[in-house]
């Protein structure tokens, strides 16, 4: 499968705790993109790559958060001290460049109890 | 099996009909638009796209028509499928200072009745 993979799948976590999520885009889009879904909303945008270097961040993504693409390849979301409004789908996108398709990985979900 | 919209605009068509999905955008800037599916429990599964220099696109059973002058976008799926059963939304991109940022729209729970 070369489409875009997350990992895990799943999450449960008490609630302060951190979380990390990885994305794994399809090979050679040079760019990749973090969304988060909550029920019965469309995907919001969170934070964008070019390569390795973060070129965008929404307002919804608090200092809690942190998105890394060390090498340009695959990338990190970490929350922490997880609240419980935190709980949601967080979905993963890569592109081939600009105004180019973006493709979705299955997402992770997340509930925080 | 989980829900990934509660309270989305729904359709109803009969297995073999034609749908037609309607989405209204808000920027009239946007030069790039989106449809794309999403199953219960998936990630948003890309249809079909279209670009603001044209006006209508043409897929594998699906149609995608564009009025900017409306700001309007709409999907046409034909001969419904059960398999077509899903949440979709559309979505388009703006361009901020060079990053290309989608903005979704609310999204329609299509239900194909066999």
């Amino acid at each position: 499968d070369t489409g875009v993979s997350q990992d895990p799948r799943h999450k449960i976590t008490k609630r302060g705790q951190n979380v990390t999520f990885r994305c794994d885009p399809i090979s050679e889009h040079n760019r990749l993109y973090w969304y988060r879904q909550t029920l019965g909303q469309g995907p919001e945008f969170l934070t964008y790559f070019q390569n390795e270097a973060q070129l965008e961040k929404s307002r919804l993504l608090s200092d809690r958060f942190s998105a890394e693409r060390p090498k340009g390849s695959f990338s990190t979301l970490e929350i922490q001290r997880t609240e419980q409004g935190d709980s949601a789908m967080y979905l993963c996108a890569s592109s081939r460049g600009l105004v180019e398709t973006q493709y979705f990985g299955p997402g992770t979900r997340l509930l925080v109890l | 099996g989980e829900s990934v919209g509660l309270h989305l605009p729904t359709l109803s068509v009969q297995e073999g009909d034609n749908s037609i999905i309607n989405c209204a955008y808000s920027n009239s800037a946007s030069d790039y638009f989106i449809w794309y599916k999403q199953e219960s429990g998936k990630g948003p599964q890309f249809i079909i796209d279209i670009r603001s220099n044209m006006d209508k696109r043409q897929g594998q059973r699906v149609t995608v028509l564009l009025n900017k002058t409306v700001k309007h976008l709409s999907l046409q799926i034909a001969a419904t499928q059960p398999g077509d059963s899903a949440v979709y939304f559309c979505a388009e991109n703006l361009d901020v200072q060079g990053a290309q940022k989608l903005v979704f729209g609310q999204g329609t729970r299509l239900t194909i009745n066999p």
